[in-house]
């Protein structure tokens, strides 16, 4: 049972508009939450995070929202660029399992010139 | 900036080989991952170690051992590949801090079991 969902497998936006990315959790004791950028034949990289302490994170056109009540976050990428054409991959951890990531299935972004 | 390199991009074997997969991180991280990432299911981790000569099962473990004799490698074995095992593989190190953290991956291997 999948504790960390992206229910969206694609999203196909056009360049300059908005992405959203959406991710839903199950467990509660998740308080650390991750996201991954993945290219085909390349490994996952790290995009970025927030923790349960705040409900937005801001890294220059990448934005995540956290909505603990809803166990929703979301990624925004504000104006998209073809270059952003990749997987998205949500990660989440507790604190009392710090080590261990649970991942969602991921989301196939594709920014359309 | 940590480097995890995977020793193969690419990898096709028999049903039955023994396969090797093999990790290096170039820095002094102790906890260190396997991934087998397939479409629609994500990322699933299969063993973990946190230290040399200790290992934690992950997720989906069958099929699969792992080897830590020294820190800077962690190598995942497949005893008699199967066609099931045909998958993206990758490994990852944690790195960072307190709550600050997260995972360094290597670019992965593609393996295919025919």
């Amino acid at each position: 049972d999948q504790q960390v969902k992206q229910n969206s497998p694609s999203l196909s936006v056009q360049e300059g508009r908005i992405s959203i990315l959406n991710c839903d959790y199950t467990n509660s004791m998740f308080d650390y939450f991750l996201w991954y950028k993945k290219y085909p034949a390349e490994g996952p990289t790290f995009l970025i995070s927030i923790s349960s302490i705040k409900d937005k994170n801001e890294d220059g056109r990448f934005t995540v929202f956290l909505n603990k009540s809803a166990k929703h976050l979301s990624l925004h990428i504000v104006p998209s660029q073809p270059g952003d054409s990749a997987v998205y991959f949500c990660a989440a951890s507790a604190l009392y399992n710090f080590n261990k990531f649970y991942f969602g299935s991921g989301t196939k972004l594709n920014v359309k010139p | 900036d940590v480097k995890v390199t995977q020793s193969s991009r690419y990898l096709v074997k028999r049903t039955g080989e023994k396969v090797f997969l093999e990790c290096v991180q170039d820095m002094d991280h102790e906890n260190m991952f396997w991934y087998r990432q397939d479409p629609g299911l994500g990322l699933r981790l299969i063993y973990f170690s946190y230290d040399v000569k200790m290992k934690e099962k992950g997720d989906i473990p069958e099929g699969y051992s792992v080897s830590r004799e020294k820190k800077e490698r962690f190598s995942l074995i497949l005893e008699s590949a199967s066609t099931n095992q045909t998958s993206m593989y990758l490994c990852a190190i944690q790195t960072g801090g307190g709550r600050n953290y997260g995972y360094t991956f290597g670019s992965g291997t593609r393996l295919t079991v025919v």
